[in-house]
């Protein structure tokens, strides 16, 4: 079935550093890449995302790159601050029959920024 | 805007007993609905999806149910629960283009 693999399951960076954390995925016919920010105890919520006619999105300190054929994608954090210490996850929306619109999640990143 | 209601907010159970889980959403008609189950310190693993009412799509074997007797509500239940049921459980439907929004989820202890 429909898989999303994720790497690496903890980082930890010195402040100011970047962070960078990798996705691949198998449905070729996934065209939505979404990722969420989850912090303890909290829900996830989205914070990029990125579609399959785009190879690369930023949004301030963030930014996502996607290579369809090589069924990865990647989010890139610079700058790195405390606050985003969290765990992060990728996510693939395969193809969608009846509007389902169903994700696969990666496993989650946990992020850790020292000071 | 989009709203989602989860409760309760947190709940304790002893094995064998029964679950009722409750999502809302407001500012949406319609809205495909899921349910997540997140075990600690884990990912975000799918268990049912509805694309409208009285539509359940069940996407893991195991001793839960989910119903959703109005548009929008979705209600999560076990007959008994077991120790591994625990876990946080989140509830979340389509904002946007397609993004996944999620409520502020139920955790449950089952002891």
């Amino acid at each position: 079935g429909e898989n999303v693999e994720q790497h690496p399951s903890t980082l930890s960076v010195q402040e100011g550093d970047s962070a960078v954390i990798k996705c691949t995925y198998s449905d070729s016919a996934s065209n939505y890449f979404p990722w969420y920010k989850q912090e303890l105890g909290k829900r996830p919520q989205l914070i990029i995302d990125i579609r399959s006619n785009v190879g690369e999105k930023k949004d301030q300190r963030i930014a996502v790159t996607l290579n369809k054929t090589a069924k990865h994608f990647s989010l890139h954090i610079t700058e790195t601050q405390p606050e985003d210490s969290a765990v992060y996850f990728c996510a693939a929306s395969p193809s969608t029959t009846s509007g389902t619109y169903k994700y696969i999640f990666g496993t989650g990143t946990r992020l850790k920024v020292l000071a | 805007s989009q709203t989602i209601h989860q409760w309760p907010a947190t709940l304790v159970q002893p094995v064998g007993s029964p679950l009722s889980l409750e999502c809302t959403v407001e500012g949406t008609s319609n809205p495909n609905l899921y349910w997540y189950r997140q075990a600690a310190g884990r990912g975000l693993q799918l268990l049912f999806y509805s694309v409208g009412i009285g539509q359940i799509s069940s996407e893991v074997p195991q001793n839960l149910s989910a119903s959703r007797p109005q548009d929008r509500q979705f209600i999560l239940s076990s007959k008994k629960l077991l120790l591994s049921d625990s876990g946080f459980y989140l509830c979340a439907t389509l904002r946007g283009y397609n993004e996944q929004f999620f409520g502020p989820g139920t955790r449950l202890t089952v002891l």
